[in-house]
């Protein structure tokens, strides 16, 4: 299909880990990225991994890719309150002569104690 | 500290009037957009500029317009607001080599 897509809501209980999944669309993706969304803001970048790469760890985060089965994951070690967000995905996709970013619907991540 | 603004919030208009959503970007970013943020949708792109004057159209630009007079700002118009254009509105900036973009707050428009 066309969409990039995830699962809408994830709950978890704080110190648990989170794990939020997302698939994509196109296969010559460069970068994927996971943008977070608090409450009231805009997006903030939290990590992006390159498309020849399988995972990738920053701190509490971890990002897997399955480039085979256009599958890309963020897991958060330690669930923390402040971790309570929107999480999206994106993939870049070179369309009409430009890269643009195509964004899932978010995952809306609930941590609760 | 890379920044980009947006010029409201929060802004209520009624239905049919003409509405101006501005954003600026101090990072000297070539290319910016205009999103719309609905539940269940995601971002959805309006319009794209990749330099001064020149613009694109996204995945839904009817009904929207855009203007980018000079490089650090990127105007959205709503030429007739009307309810179904009640949103979230997302500005962003990046370099032309780079597909990161950096967002703004967003503006919250609601349409009476």
């Amino acid at each position: 299909g066309e969409d990039v897509e995830q699962s809408l809501f994830l709950s978890v209980r704080e110190g648990d880990s989170s794990v939020i999944n997302c698939t994509y669309t196109d296969s010559s993706s460069t970068y994927l990225y996971w943008y977070k969304q608090e409450p009231g803001a805009g997006l903030q970048l939290l990590t992006y991994i390159f498309s020849n790469m399988d995972m990738k760890q920053d701190q509490r985060l971890t990002v897997l890719l399955n480039k085979k089965d256009k599958h890309l994951s963020l897991r958060i070690a330690d669930t923390q309150t402040g971790d309570s967000a929107i999480y999206f995905c994106a993939e870049t996709r070179f369309s009409g002569g430009y890269n643009k970013l195509i964004f899932g619907a978010g995952t809306r991540l609930a941590v609760h104690p | 500290d890379v920044k980009v603004t947006q010029s409201s919030r929060y802004l209520v208009k009624r239905t049919g009037e003409k509405v101006f959503l501005e954003c600026v970007q101090d990072m000297d970013h070539e290319n910016m957009f205009w999103y719309r943020q609905d539940p269940g949708l995601g971002l959805r792109l309006i319009y794209f500029s990749y330099d001064v004057k020149m613009k694109e159209k996204g995945d839904i630009p009817e009904g929207y317009s855009v203007s980018r007079e000079k490089k650090e700002r990127f105007s959205l118009i709503l030429e007739s607001a009307s309810t179904n254009q009640t949103s979230m509105y997302l500005c962003a900036s990046s370099f032309p080599s780079q597909s990161e973009q950096f967002f703004g707050p967003g503006t919250r428009l609601t349409v009476l």
